[in-house]
């Protein structure tokens, strides 16, 4: 079973308008974290946004923010006020555990289009 | 500047003629990493390294070696390409802390011919 999914393999969205990337995940650890990353056609990954499970609140940074849905094992990163430059490749990837030695397990991403 | 950096950044190459892709990071960071990114399949982990001399296996380590001699830099080698490891690869690092996110190189696209 794959740990983590993301169900979008493209999306559209109108620039100015906010947008939703779903990401649910699979796991067995009550210590885990969900991060996400963008990755533009120039190819390189940049980190977004991190929530860990035990994070009261959910995560913002800027225009990013995570719909942490802990019972639904879904985090969902929305997007307010698209923008053209929003245009890319967006992954959702796990850590389990809490100690040093952990793995990060990416979904297969969604490829996000903004639309003038 | 905090970075990591990978070289080449383009290859193209011929099956069988070993070649290796360097991944220097200026962090200090122990924990280091490739990853290797194909259409519809995300990024998978070749191979991670805790420190040095530490490293170990991922989930698609057929084809392919690594060493960590320096804590700065993780290079990886493929002794024998073959046209199934065409791929964008990228290395990565981060710090001990659990919720810190990992820092990407601008990665390598490999075409073996």
């Amino acid at each position: 079973a794959q740990k983590i999914t993301q169900t979008q393999p493209g999306m559209f969205v109108q620039e100015k308008e906010a947008v939703t990337l779903d990401c649910t995940y699979d796991t067995s650890d009550q210590s885990y974290g969900l991060f996400w990353y963008k990755q533009p056609s120039s190819g390189e990954m940049i980190f977004l946004i991190y929530q860990g499970s035990y994070d009261e609140q959910n995560a913002t940074e800027g225009r990013y923010s995570l719909n942490f849905q802990k019972a639904r094992k879904s985090a969902n990163l929305v997007i307010s006020a698209s923008q053209l430059g929003d245009s890319a490749m967006y992954f959702c990837a796990m850590r389990e555990g809490r100690g040093s030695n952990y793995k990060l397990t990416f979904g297969k991403g969604t490829l996000l289009t903004v639309n003038p | 500047e905090a970075q990591v950096t990978q070289n080449p950044r383009y290859l193209i190459t011929v099956t069988g003629k070993k070649l290796t892709v360097t991944c220097s990071q200026n962090m200090n960071h122990e924990y280091m990493s490739w990853y290797r990114q194909d259409p519809g399949l995300g990024l998978r982990q070749i191979y991670y390294s805790m420190n040095v001399e530490v490293t170990d296996k991922g989930d698609v380590p057929e084809g392919y070696k690594v060493s960590r001699k320096e804590k700065r830099n993780f290079p990886l080698i493929l002794e024998s390409p073959s046209p199934n490891q065409t791929s964008l690869y990228f290395c990565a690092s981060r710090g001990q802390i659990h919720n810190q996110p990992q820092h990407f190189g601008d990665g390598t696209r490999l075409s073996i011919l």
